[in-house]
């Protein structure tokens, strides 16, 4: 059974903050990605990889970075959290692009 | 890039009524077109799926038609029970060729089923 964790499931962060998000998988899988979802909006795609220390730019890239140090962790940084980055933060791996995307639980972050 | 559009935003039907979501694409290139069901409180989960190569699947009460054309892809959900209550997404591949694929996310549909 896929598992998913991301390291909150809530978070209070000022404006101008760095804040880090974490996010595990468990099913050795090579793509992660990390998407923001608000009313409305659906869900969008800010950074994804298809392989240790790869990156690409989603949709919505700015205000962000991100790490993956290793296969099972990705990591999302805002470098200085700003107010309209309040939002939910889902994480999610598949084997393939073309295979099921497991989600993780969500963080809320809410930058004051 | 790819553009996906879903249409309604909201959907209410009584139960055992069908209920049906529609999606269009810009790329004609796509060709994978998953489906997600989030309830609410809860973690997208896949649903169902098609590809380019299949017209229509079906997986007990829900199917997906592909209509390569006119560039939309339907679900359709029969008999629709209130656990059915939900917001469902569905995505396109983009086939973006100056970097890798990747999914687009529609905006959502969000289901009530009344009992």
């Amino acid at each position: 059974d896929v598992k998913v964790t991301q390291s909150s499931r809530y978070l209070v962060k000022r404006t101008g903050e760095k804040v880090f998000l974490e996010c595990v998988q468990d099913m050795d899988h090579e793509n992660m990605f990390w998407y923001r979802q608000d009313p409305g909006l659906g869900l969008r795609l800010i950074y994804f990889s298809y392989d240790v220390k790869m990156k690409e730019k989603g949709d919505i890239p700015e205000g962000y970075s991100v790490s993956r140090e290793k296969k099972e962790r990705f990591s999302l940084i805002l470098e200085s959290a700003s107010t309209n980055q309040t939002s939910m933060y889902l994480c999610a791996s598949s084997l393939r692009i073309y295979n099921e995307q497991f989600f993780g639980p969500g963080t809320r972050l809410t930058v004051l | 890039g790819e553009n996906v559009e879903q249409h309604p935003s909201t959907l209410s039907v009584q139960e055992g009524d069908s209920a049906v979501i529609k999606c269009t694409y810009s790329d004609s290139a796509s060709n994978y077109f998953p489906w997600y069901k989030q309830e609410l409180g809860k973690r997208p989960q896949l649903i169902i799926d098609i590809r380019s190569n299949v017209g229509e699947k079906k997986d007990q009460r829900i199917a997906v038609t592909l209509n390569k054309t006119a560039k939309h892809f339907s679900l359709h959900i029969t008999e629709t029970q209130p656990e059915d209550s939900a917001v469902y997404f569905c995505a396109a591949i983009d086939p973006y060729q100056g970097g890798s694929e990747k999914l687009v996310f529609g905006k959502g549909t969000k289901l009530t089923v009344n009992p």
